[in-house]
């Protein structure tokens, strides 16, 4: 049974396209993020909600919109998209926020021409 | 200065070896320390994690934090090309705030 699941895993758009990801942990936990990593290996945080609760906002473009209706999901709607937008997103669960043990989902390969 | 350095290698090692791998950080409110492995289109998946400074050991694997010189290291004995991966280590904890700081990741090759 996947703990952190994510769909779709691949997602190929056009420039301008508006696209959504979708996180499910079946963890129990409190706590879900969303990174992205580059074509260098680069993981950075994006985005962080514990018990629903946005705790985590780095300065991305606001085109990218976390929304997380409950405990267990967290979705990533990102508006017109660009070309510097190709990337992997992992999300990731952990029990408690900064405590260190995070749980990574397959990640979602956004190609965007 | 990045808040973590990591060499991003690649560092390639025969079958068996001992493999050592290390990260500096500089932000001393750490408190909480990991290791992820990384294998090629696969997410990050939780190797050791260790609280404050000390030794963890778990079969092949040894982590080692020392605080006072800010650096972490990560040890794989008798290393098998299954080993073979990106090994990430990342940091947390103190005035850190929630956020997890990820160094670059070192590419890993074992040869059979």
């Amino acid at each position: 049974d996947t703990a952190v699941s994510q769909t779709p895993k691949y997602l190929v758009t056009q420039m301008g396209n508006d696209k959504s990801i979708k996180c499910e942990q079946n963890l129990g936990h409190d706590t879900m993020y969303w990174y992205k990593q580059d074509s260098k290996k680069f993981l950075k945080i994006m985005f962080s909600y514990n018990n629903k609760e946005l705790i985590i906002n780095e300065t991305v473009p606001n085109r990218f919109s976390p929304k997380s209706p409950d405990k267990a999901h967290l979705n990533l709607h990102i508006n017109s998209l660009e070309l510097g937008d190709s990337a992997v997103y992992f999300c990731a669960s952990s029990q408690q926020p900064g405590m260190g043990e995070q749980y990574f989902g397959p990640g979602t390969r956004l190609t965007v021409t | 200065q990045k808040e973590v350095e990591q060499d991003p290698g690649p560092l390639s090692v025969p079958e068996g070896a001992i493999v050592s791998l290390n990260c500096t950080y500089s932000n001393s409110a750490f408190q909480y320390f990991m290791w992820y492995r990384q294998y090629s289109r696969k997410g990050p998946e939780l190797l050791m994690y260790t609280y404050s400074s000390g030794n963890k050991e778990d079969g092949r694997f040894t982590a080692q934090v020392d605080k006072s010189s800010k650096y972490i290291s990560l040890f794989i004995r008798d290393s098998q090309p299954s080993d073979s991966a990106t090994y990430l280590c990342a940091m947390s904890g103190g005035t850190g705030g929630f956020k997890t700081i990820f160094g670059a990741g070192t590419r890993l090759f074992v040869k059979a």
